[in-house]
């Protein structure tokens, strides 16, 4: 079975600085993938960025990179230079393979402030 | 591309009452199907998928049923709705070889 665990229920940043979430996992896969999602008050969830277990390099999509330990079981996202826009409530999820449910941590909800 | 639709956007319903949630994909073919809910304030709880036309996998037993009518169709039903069936209803696709799941806009769903 996978968990996914955000300790973080709740987290703020200034505007134009960085901010890091963080996100631990468990599973006995040896293939997996890691992924963020955001949720902002529309509530549709949107895809920010995608993690390959088996890939070393860690993973960036324009402001946003994760930092991913393998070993420590633990995949964070930075957010940097953030933006009002960039309110919401961040997932963290993770699938073994395609074709299986992703698991998803209990989210955390980052505000920007102004 | 691809598009996925969920109806109704909301929906307040009284206790006992049937329930019937309409997810539909455009742009591709033989996807994966997901049901998700979403209580207040808290994480995602899958509830149904299928990784093809037939075939349903049950992941919470409950009061709630699922239906693959068509290959881009996805239909969570109830014959008598409860006060903790009250939540945010997603629904997402992926491809059939596919990673990333994508989401449509969600069904809020109060029971009263």
């Amino acid at each position: 079975a996978q968990t996914v665990t955000q300790s973080q229920p709740e987290m703020s940043v200034q505007e134009a600085e960085t901010v890091t979430l963080s996100c631990t996992y468990d599973t006995s896969e040896s293939n997996y993938y890691l992924f963020w999602y955001k949720q902002p008050p529309s509530r549709q969830m949107i895809l920010v960025i995608r993690q390959e277990a088996y890939k070393q390099q860690n993973a960036t999509e324009n402001r946003f990179s994760v930092n991913f330990q393998k070993a420590a079981k633990s995949f964070s996202l930075k957010i940097s230079d953030s933006q009002l826009g960039d309110a919401a409530m961040y997932f963290c999820a993770l699938t073994p393979s395609g074709n299986t449910p992703l698991v998803f941590g209990k989210g955390t909800r980052l505000s920007v402030i102004a | 591309s691809q598009t996925i639709h969920q109806w109704p956007a909301t929906l307040v319903q009284p206790v006992g009452s049937p329930l019937s949630l309409e997810c539909t994909v455009e742009g591709t073919s033989n996807p994966n199907l997901y049901w998700y809910r979403q209580a207040a304030g808290r994480g995602l709880q899958l509830l149904f998928y299928s990784v093809g036309i037939g075939q349903i996998s049950s992941e919470v037993p409950q009061n709630l049923s699922a239906s693959r009518p068509q290959d881009r169709q996805f239909i969570l039903s109830s014959k008598k709705l409860l006060l903790s069936d009250s939540g945010f209803y997603l629904c997402a696709w992926s491809s059939l070889a596919g990673i990333e799941q994508y989401f449509g806009p969600g069904t809020r769903l109060t029971v009263t």
